[in-house]
């Protein structure tokens, strides 16, 4: 079943922060987020495994609660480059059966 | 700098004619995933593989699309005969790792426009 990403837009100001959600109503093994922009191909952002832990990549961090069976993507001092669709991409065992949300598209304005 | 090679980048093709995407995966990286996307339905797995072995298809519309691996270096995805409805933006992607505890990274897709 597939991942339910909340919100499903949402609108910035370049600086301000914005946290994006995924929820599956499955146990889940990891977790991946992807951006993509329009036209392009899906970005790796990060993966989380089984755990729950709390990853960074520069302003862009994500945790993971396993037992809610959730993920969020922190987006802080958000920067024009942001701008983009976010997905969360889930599994519930260690194959690659990767199930993807509809998708967060976020926008940061100047 | 390594990265998923996919051809054609676009193709519009009349209804009933036969589509073959090509993907040349990452040189090593043996796991190899076609996905589609729409705007109604998002990124859907249609197939993958490991070591050229399809692994599970069952994403895939058996009657029409069909997936192979003839060697490691390239991956075919076939629609015969295609239909309006396949229009989409067509994935290939890779992973070398036997997890999914690591990175899939992503071809720049197929644009399937079927009129």
């Amino acid at each position: 079943q597939q991942p339910v990403q909340s919100p499903q837009a949402v609108i910035l100001r370049e600086g301000e922060d914005a946290v994006i959600n995924c929820s599956s109503s499955k146990a889940l093994y990891s977790v991946h987020w992807y951006r993509q922009k329009h036209g392009e191909a899906p970005v790796f952002l990060m993966i989380l495994l089984k755990g729950g832990e709390q990853k960074g990549h520069e302003k862009i961090s994500a945790s993971f609660n396993e037992k809610k069976q959730q993920s969020s993507l922190y987006l802080t001092a958000s920067q024009l480059s942001y701008s983009g669709t976010y997905f969360c991409g889930t599994a519930s065992g260690g194959n690659y059966k990767l199930t993807f949300g509809k998708g967060t598209l976020l926008t940061v304005n100047p | 700098d390594a990265r998923v090679t996919q051809t054609p980048r676009h193709k519009v093709t009349e209804m009933g004619q036969e589509v073959t995407m090509r993907c040349q995966p990452i040189l090593g990286h043996n796991t190899v995933f076609w996905y589609r996307q729409t705007m109604m339905q998002g990124l859907e797995l249609l197939a993958y593989f490991r070591n050229r072995a399809p692994l599970d298809d069952s994403g895939m519309p058996k009657d029409r699309f069909s997936a192979e691996m003839p060697d490691a270096t390239l991956a075919t995805l076939k629609i015969q005969p295609s239909e309006p409805r396949d229009s989409a933006v067509y994935f290939c992607a890779n992973s070398g790792q036997e997890s999914s505890g690591n990175t899939i990274y992503f071809g720049e897709g197929s644009w399937l426009t079927v009129v």
